[in-house]
């Protein structure tokens, strides 16, 4: 079963613009992860915030967590039509365990 | 630094079938994952081995679905027979430990499987 669900299923967007995807999830995390699948690709491997982490950045993204709300944002600043793809949030146990959720579908707009 | 490989990258069967997919993984990482990915949803994991021995099988349909990785390296993943419900991607991962919550999982770019 799935852990988390992520809201939009899918985002199209004008290059430049801001991207916002929501992660819920229901049990408690050790970590949490956020991925990109291009089309047809494997996962890279974004940002992992861990649970005593309120938000954390990576170049053009910034990733927030609430685990009172059992909530994460992942936001994509100044997007480029390269950022086109699907983005996965993954909760992870204390074993290591992915669990991720069905994605959100990004289209960046030249 | 060679990343995950998979092979074949496509393959499209008849159910009842029997199919085998093959991946190697980053040199040195002891753990090696097995997910399922249907169209539209996140993968799932099938199977997790650190080194030779497994881990978690508990979402393997083990009536169906066989996995070995013997000599602790590469790994292959077997489904006999085929249902139309296993077409999916089949995606491999490693990581450099595993069973840490830290690790970081590296994907190959995975076999679509079509069963028709």
């Amino acid at each position: 079963s799935q852990q988390g669900e992520e809201d939009p299923q899918a985002l199209s967007i004008q290059e430049g613009e801001n991207a916002t995807m929501n992660c819920s999830y229901k049990t408690s995390i050790n970590n949490l992860q956020w991925y990109r699948q291009n089309s047809g690709r494997g996962l890279v491997h974004l940002i992992l915030i861990r649970s005593n982490e309120r938000e954390k950045h990576s170049g053009r993204l910034r990733v927030t967590l609430d685990t009172s709300k059992k909530s994460s944002s992942l936001l994509i600043t100044a997007s480029r039509a390269a950022d086109t793809a699907s983005y996965f949030c993954a909760t992870v146990n204390q074993g290591g365990k992915l669990i991720f959720g069905q994605g959100t579908e990004l289209s960046v707009k030249p | 630094e060679a990343g995950v490989a998979q092979s074949p990258r496509y393959k499209i069967i008849e159910k009842r079938q029997s199919v085998a997919f093959w991946c190697n993984p980053i040199s040195g990482h002891a753990t090696l994952y097995w997910y399922q990915q249907i169209l539209g949803q996140g993968p799932k994991l099938l199977i997790q081995f650190q080194n030779n021995g497994v881990v978690d099988d508990s979402q393997l349909p083990k009536d169906r679905f066989s996995a070995e990785r013997l000599k602790g390296v590469d790994s292959t993943l077997k489904i006999q027979p085929a249902k139309l419900e296993d077409s999916a991607v089949y995606l491999c991962a490693s990581s450099l430990l595993g069973g840490r919550s830290s690790d970081t999982q590296y994907f190959g770019p995975g076999t679509r499987l079509t069963v028709l």
